[in-house]
């Protein structure tokens, strides 16, 4: 099974600044995705990009895929402190009958007001 | 709100008992996967159920079962308990069984063994 690695495993900034997090993963994908977990809570999906895409935007959120380097990055723009929680991304394996979707560590961020 | 709705929130049990957790996935979702989510483990992948066949297996110990029955709702039952299985416990669900699908969390059953 693949796993995603979250880097850096913990992040603090303060309000309005620009929070980058960034996922490295083993072999071949069809997509990534990015999830936030609030303490304590389920994870909510944040967005999902494909293999072909190099680029997505989604409010202010922007990732990225490189998939020659197999690593993407997740950029939260303008930060609020309501964006404090824990970024994980995931990785499907390509193919095969069902399929293990493995999470890394996380990237716990905090904003601070 | 996800939609997937996982019971008992909170269960508190001695060491050597057995729980059952229950998850009901969203409408018309036929993938159903159980997670554990410890401080030191982070998120570990259990099981992958989908339309009631196990479809992938992770980490999961051979205390722990988990069933998928026709109305696509699932179970995970834990034995043996034991202090290390404190932990939460995430179901989620997806619609379909290849990659490309986004899955849904359910608000997790925290689980405290004393």
């Amino acid at each position: 099974s693949q796993q995603g690695e979250e880097d850096p495993q913990a992040l603090s900034i303060q309000e309005g600044e620009n929070a980058t997090m960034n996922c490295s993963y083993k072999t071949s994908i069809n997509n990534l995705q990015w999830y936030r977990q609030n303490s304590g809570r389920g994870l909510v999906h944040l967005i999902l990009i494909r293999s072909n895409e190099r680029e997505k935007h989604s409010g202010r959120l922007r990732v990225t895929l490189d998939t020659s380097k197999k690593s993407s990055s997740l950029l939260i723009t303008a930060s609020r402190a309501a964006d404090t929680a824990s970024y994980f991304c995931a990785t499907p394996p390509r193919g095969g009958q069902g399929f293990s979707f493995i999470f890394g560590k996380g990237t716990r961020l905090l904003v601070k007001p | 709100d996800s939609g997937v709705t996982q019971t008992p929130k909170h269960l508190i049990t001695a060491t050597g008992q057995r729980v059952t957790l229950r998850c009901s996935p969203r409408s018309g979702d036929l993938s159903v996967y159980w997670y554990q989510q410890s401080l030191d483990q982070g998120l570990q992948f259990l099981i992958h159920y989908y339309n009631g066949e196990e479809r992938a297996k992770g980490n999961i110990l051979e205390r722990f079962s988990a069933q998928q029955f026709p109305d696509l709702h699932s179970e995970l039952n834990l034995s043996s308990l034991e202090l290390g299985d404190s932990a939460l416990y995430f179901c989620a669900s997806s619609g379909g069984l290849d990659s490309g699908n986004t899955i849904y969390f359910g608000e997790g059953s925290w689980l405290t063994v004393v």
